[in-house]
């Protein structure tokens, strides 16, 4: 059975770093994308970016690029999403979330618990 | 960026009523276009993959449609337990964007 297993929840300050963690299994880790998504309280989705586990390739959205980094530790079998010079807006619940298929382009079908992070001074 | 348009953004329905949600992307994606259900303080779930697709497990209930701008989520006969936000997805061209999200609640 596949499971997302998602890092406990955070409270950080303004301008902090926050690094949450995905651990992954009943499939094997290197095989399929690993994305990652926000989701503000109250608000809708909006997509971060993704990794491929086999290479570490990955792909941001523009409004993330250059505060996130999301890398792959095929060892443990678990994504990371870091998130740098944090900001109110950035209080959210994250996701990571893959899609079982070898297609880029593939909708997510299994999602992690999801991890809080608040952001306040 | 491609924008993703819903409405209604909140519907009240009544059991065994029929539910229509509308998608308009702001250019073609073909049919890159999906549907995922979320339930309060639970994980989006995926329904419709490719605009018409039923994603494994999903009671039937639940049909897609549409292909370049103008995509549908239906609910036949709604039940309590469909509660819930429904979002619109495109994979079509980066960045992945979302709808604002459709909120249906049971009268």
């Amino acid at each position: 059975e596949v499971h997302l297993i998602q890092s406990g929840a955070e409270v950080k300050k303004p301008g902090a770093t926050v690094k949450i963690s995905c651990k992954v299994s009943g499939y094997t880790f290197t095989d399929y994308y690993i994305h990652w998504v926000q989701q503000a309280p109250g608000k809708g989705l909006k997509w971060i970016g993704l990794v491929d586990p086999e290479d570490g390739e990955t792909l941001y959205a523009e409004k993330f690029q250059g505060r996130v980094t999301i890398t792959a530790d095929t060892s443990t079998d678990t994504a990371y999403m870091e998130l740098t010079s944090l900001r109110s807006e950035d209080t959210a619940m994250y996701y990571c979330a893959t899609a079982l298929v070898v297609v880029v382009a593939a909708p997510p079908d299994y999602w992690g618990q999801g991890t809080l992070v608040t952001v306040s001074s | 960026e491609i924008v993703l348009t819903q409405s209604p953004d909140c519907q009240s329905v009544t059991p065994k009523e029929k539910v229509t949600i509308t998608c308009r992307a702001s250019q073609s994606i073909g049919s890159s276009l999906h549907w995922y259900q979320q339930k309060p303080d639970q994980s989006p779930k995926l329904l419709i993959k490719y605009a018409s697709q039923s994603f494994s497990g999903v009671p039937s209930r639940f049909s897609g449609s549409g292909s370049g701008t103008d995509f549908t989520l239906t609910i036949n006969s709604l039940e309590a337990e469909d509660a819930a936000t429904y979002y619109c997805h495109q994979s079509s061209s980066l960045p992945w964007t979302f709808g604002q999200g459709t909120k249906v609640e049971i009268k």
